[in-house]
């Protein structure tokens, strides 16, 4: 069965730094484009950052871009998010998520357990 | 695109039928889904492109609308609903979007 496991968040001060990883298991990682999204305290879901199945292809929201970067490994079926210069409001469960289907609509069957962010002095 | 949900809360009893709204800023002809989560849970998928169940859903919920308009509605309220549902628009990215989430508490 699919299987999507986050690690990586933790308590970081302002400006700091965080690699999130997302490891991937029971479909064909490769084929799947993937994408994060984070759960902030009050704010509902929000979309974070997307890549192709290639790794070619990424897109991010205006509020994280210049600051995170997604990449993958297929090799190593991983998905991950390095999120620098982190501000407060970056404070979140941050989720990795993958569509039902390699070519399918933007909509998420499986989801990681999600890992915390906490951007705090 | 923006995605507006109402009401952002209600409260419920068992076995009520409950209705969500959800509208978008722009026609989205049927790419909207609903998600439920519960607290310190992920989402869960219920329905895609509009009305589409997914598979291991229970058949009280059901979704319908296109364009701009749509609802999800559950047809019978059981304990383990009570949750906050989200609606998803997947017409257009990038950004993906996602409406503000109703919770629905106990009466």
């Amino acid at each position: 069965q699919v299987q999507l496991v986050e690690s990586g968040g933790g308590l970081v001060k302002p400006g700091g730094s965080l690699r999130l990883s997302c490891a991937a298991s029971g479909f064909t990682f490769r084929d799947f484009y993937m994408v994060w999204i984070r759960e902030a305290p009050g704010k509902g879901l929000q979309w974070v950052s997307f890549i192709s199945s290639s790794g070619q292809t990424t897109y991010y929201a205006d509020s994280v871009k210049g600051r995170f970067t997604i990449s993958r490994d297929n090799a190593k079926n991983s998905l991950y998010l390095q999120l620098n210069n982190l501000r407060p409001e970056d404070s979140a469960v941050y989720y990795c998520a993958s569509p039902p289907a390699p070519a399918a609509n933007e909509y998420f069957r499986h989801w990681g357990q999600g890992t915390q962010v906490t951007v705090s002095s | 695109i923006q995605m507006t949900q109402s009401p952002s809360s209600l409260s419920a009893s068992v076995g009520d039928r409950v209705v969500i709204t959800c509208r978008a800023s722009q026609n989205i002809r049927t790419y909207l889904n609903w998600y439920q989560q519960k607290p310190g849970k992920a989402p869960r998928l219920l329905i895609y492109d509009a009305y589409r169940l997914e598979s291991g859903v229970p058949s009280r919920f059901s979704g319908s609308g296109s364009g701009t308009d749509f609802t999800l509605t559950i047809s019978s309220l059981q304990p383990e609903d009570f949750a906050t549902y989200y609606c998803q628009q997947s017409y257009r990215s990038p950004p993906l979007t996602f409406g503000g989430g109703t919770k629905v508490e106990v009466k």
